[in-house]
């Protein structure tokens, strides 16, 4: 199993909205509602934003969301915000009871 | 309240084995799945694989399919991950995590492997 495809790296002023993405393939991205994303600060525990593909857990700043087109999910962080400057990670089931993370995103406030 | 507390650091030599336990406590064990995912210095969340704590059912990734061990004790609530034939490669921090509405919505605090000669 491959792991999703993200990019390396993705900054914003603060304010700003920024975009990452996650790529798979028709096999677990585009085949299941189950991607979730992780944020995880440096020497911290991965926290869950976002289930489901665009579920987000109580306690969540509604300035995450989650959206997906085809093979390609996306994390939306908007009103980004210094403490936002953290890796994210996406995650989706890939069927027969497997699970596979993405490669991570560097997000650089500026 | 939910709490999945990891058993402590670890150094093997290389084609040791390892095994970590994840003492879980705040909700009802066996009605519950749960994973096991390692991080590589600077490196990336890596899937290996998880077991219903209910019947015992497991799945591992590919990667780790011929290594990797995860067993469960319900009476103590805990979960096991054993690797064997350890490695450099293998040295990372190894969290286990509740999976709850098809997400890990509770994580360990990490274990540290070290694999040194």
């Amino acid at each position: 199993q491959s792991a999703l495809t993200q990019p390396a790296s993705v900054s914003g002023s603060p304010g700003q909205s920024i975009t990452i993405s996650c790529t798979g393939t028709s096999s677990d991205v585009g085949n299941y509602n189950r991607v979730s994303w992780f944020q995880q600060h440096p020497g911290k525990v991965p926290k869950v934003l976002i289930y489901g593909d665009s579920k987000r857990p109580s306690g969540v700043s509604n300035r995450f969301s989650g959206s997906k087109s085809g093979n390609t999910a996306s994390l939306t962080i908007s009103g980004l915000q210094a403490e936002d400057e953290a890796d994210y990670y996406c995650c989706s089931y890939a069927g027969n009871s497997v699970y596979v993370f993405g490669t991570g995103t560097k997000v650089a406030v500026l | 309240q939910v709490q999945l507390v990891q058993s402590g650091a670890e150094v093997k030599k290389p084609g040791a084995s390892v095994k970590l336990s994840c003492k879980a406590s705040g909700f009802t064990f066996t009605t519950y799945a749960l994973h096991w995912v390692r991080q590589a210095p600077g490196q990336r969340l890596e899937w290996m694989g998880w077991i219903n704590a209910g019947n015992g059912n497991t799945k591992y990734s590919q990667t780790f399919q011929d290594r990797v061990t995860i067993t469960r004790d319900t009476s103590a609530t805990t979960a096991y991950m054993e690797l064997s034939s350890l490695r450099y490669e293998d040295t990372a921090v190894y969290y286990c995590a509740r999976e709850l509405t098809g997400t890990l919505d509770n994580w360990g605090q990490g274990t540290l492997v070290t694999v040194s000669s």
